[in-house]
């Protein structure tokens, strides 16, 4: 079965400050993995995808890394900002037939920043 | 990128009654899809809505309780019928950027409250 786990659940970092939000994930056949950011009260809003070749991807203060083998991603915010508090949802595709792909979604890590 | 609006934003509704949201992208699109986010879980898929034919629903979920509608490609509805509040949650609705083929955009969510 497919699954998608992030971690923490929660986390709670001072503006300014770096932090690092994890996720692990057993999906078959990989496709990309995405991760968004969602603030309370809108929808999901992607920030980086990476496919099966890239194991970095940048958005601003956002980097995603991509470890394949061991089928885990991590994102880190740099200079965290008090916009950056929302939920983080990490999110691995599989290929499915006909060009298309079947998303797994995690539960998301819900960051607050502090001023 | 796709720009999707949905309709209501939120609601309180009454157990027993049924709601109809409404899911405006503002592009032709092929592939509409209905989430439900509950609180602190991950987001999970309700149906693909099909333009022109019926929607396909995941295990779980059943026509009669989520119908679905896609009169045309930038157009679709879903209806929560007879509520109770564990249908309380956030449905959200999505597209698939065919040209780009791992970006999937998210509307910003209509939160359903059933007292």
């Amino acid at each position: 079965k497919n699954q998608v786990e992030q971690s923490p659940q929660s986390l709670i970092i001072l503006e300014g400050k770096n932090c690092t939000l994890q996720c692990n994930y057993t999906v078959s056949p990989f496709s990309n993995l995405r991760w968004y950011k969602q603030d309370t009260g809108r929808g999901p809003v992607s920030l980086t995808i990476m496919t099966f070749s890239e194991n970095t991807k940048s958005n601003g203060r956002y980097t995603a890394t991509l470890d394949a083998d061991t089928k885990q991603s991590s994102l880190h915010i740099t200079a965290s900002q008090l916009s950056d508090s929302a939920s983080y949802i990490c999110v691995v595709s599989a290929r499915k037939g006909g060009g298309s792909y079947i998303p797994t979604f995690g539960r998301g890590t819900s960051l607050i920043v502090h001023p | 990128s796709a720009v999707i609006s949905q309709k209501p934003s939120r609601d309180i509704c009454q157990r027993g009654t049924s709601l109809t949201i409404q899911c405006q992208v503002d592009s032709q699109v092929t592939m509409m899809f209905w989430y439900r986010q509950q609180p602190g879980q991950s987001l999970t898929l309700i149906a693909t809505a099909n333009q022109g034919s019926e929607a396909t629903y995941e295990s779980g979920f059943v026509i009669d309780k989520f119908p679905i509608s896609r009169p045309n490609l930038t157009f679709s509805t879903l209806t929560v019928s007879n509520m109770s509040p564990e249908d309380s949650s956030i449905y959200l609705c999505s597209v698939w950027d065919r040209e780009r083929v791992y970006e999937q955009y998210f509307g910003p969510g209509t939160r359903l409250t059933v007292t």
